[in-house]
């Protein structure tokens, strides 16, 4: 199947520092990409969608200028968590669609805020 | 909104024993259903999608049902292993082709 990474897959960071996370599809060009963020013991919830070369579409209740979303390729999207406070400690999980009906997801990156 | 639920929330059985997860989700208009498996700290593996106009999906020793009716679905693994310890997570697939999971099943394997 199609592989997706994710870099960093930990970071530990100061609270009020921004944190950069990377999505690649590496065999495949993905025109759609996803994020999720997971909690302990509970289900993925989709943050945003984001397209290659457009503003990325972002789940009511996410604030995007605190998760900000780049598209800028066909394999690169990116996550900035900025001004990162304790309470944006989580698992966040990128997934890069290869037709409407098949994703594939990320190893996730652990973010922990201090 | 699409809810899903999983139960039960964590399930601890003997090796060998078989194990049957269950997943109902409210709306039942969906495209299709996805179970995935997740080890700690880790990504997401599909293990099996099936179609809205299916029953049932199998591969090896998972056998996945559909009542799309009903709003269920049920994940049977038979002859459970160690190495099938980890979080199940169902995913049903609405029309604009999101996906909404449930909180998952962590499955213990005891030898």
């Amino acid at each position: 199947g199609a592989v997706v990474s994710q870099h960093p897959s930990r970071v530990i960071c100061k609270s009020g520092t921004s944190v950069k996370i990377e999505c690649r599809s590496l065999d495949f060009q993905a025109t759609t990409m996803f994020w999720y963020r997971q909690f302990p013991k509970q289900s993925l919830m989709l943050m945003a969608t984001s397209n290659e070369g457009s503003k990325a579409t972002y789940e009511q209740g996410v604030e995007k200028d605190k998760f900000l979303i780049n598209h800028a390729s066909l394999t690169l999207s990116t996550l900035t968590v900025t001004s990162a406070h304790p309470e944006d400690s989580s698992f966040y999980i990128c997934s890069a669609r290869t037709s409407r009906i098949e994703q594939f997801f990320g190893p996730g990156t652990r973010l922990t805020v201090l | 909104k699409q809810e899903v639920t999983q139960i039960p929330a964590a399930l601890s059985v003997p090796e060998g024993e078989n194990l049957v997860l269950n997943c109902s989700f409210t709306d039942s208009a969906i495209y299709n259903l996805q179970w995935f498996r997740q080890d700690p700290g880790k990504g997401l593996t599909s293990l099996l999608l099936i179609q809205s106009s299916q029953r049932e999906q199998t591969s090896g020793r998972l056998n996945a049902s559909l009542d799309k009716s009903s709003g269920r679905s049920t994940l049977y693994i038979a002859a459970s292993q160690p190495g099938d310890s980890a979080t199940y997570l169902c995913a049903v697939r609405q029309n604009d082709y999101k996906l909404s999971f449930g909180a998952g099943t962590t499955v213990t394997v005891r030898a």
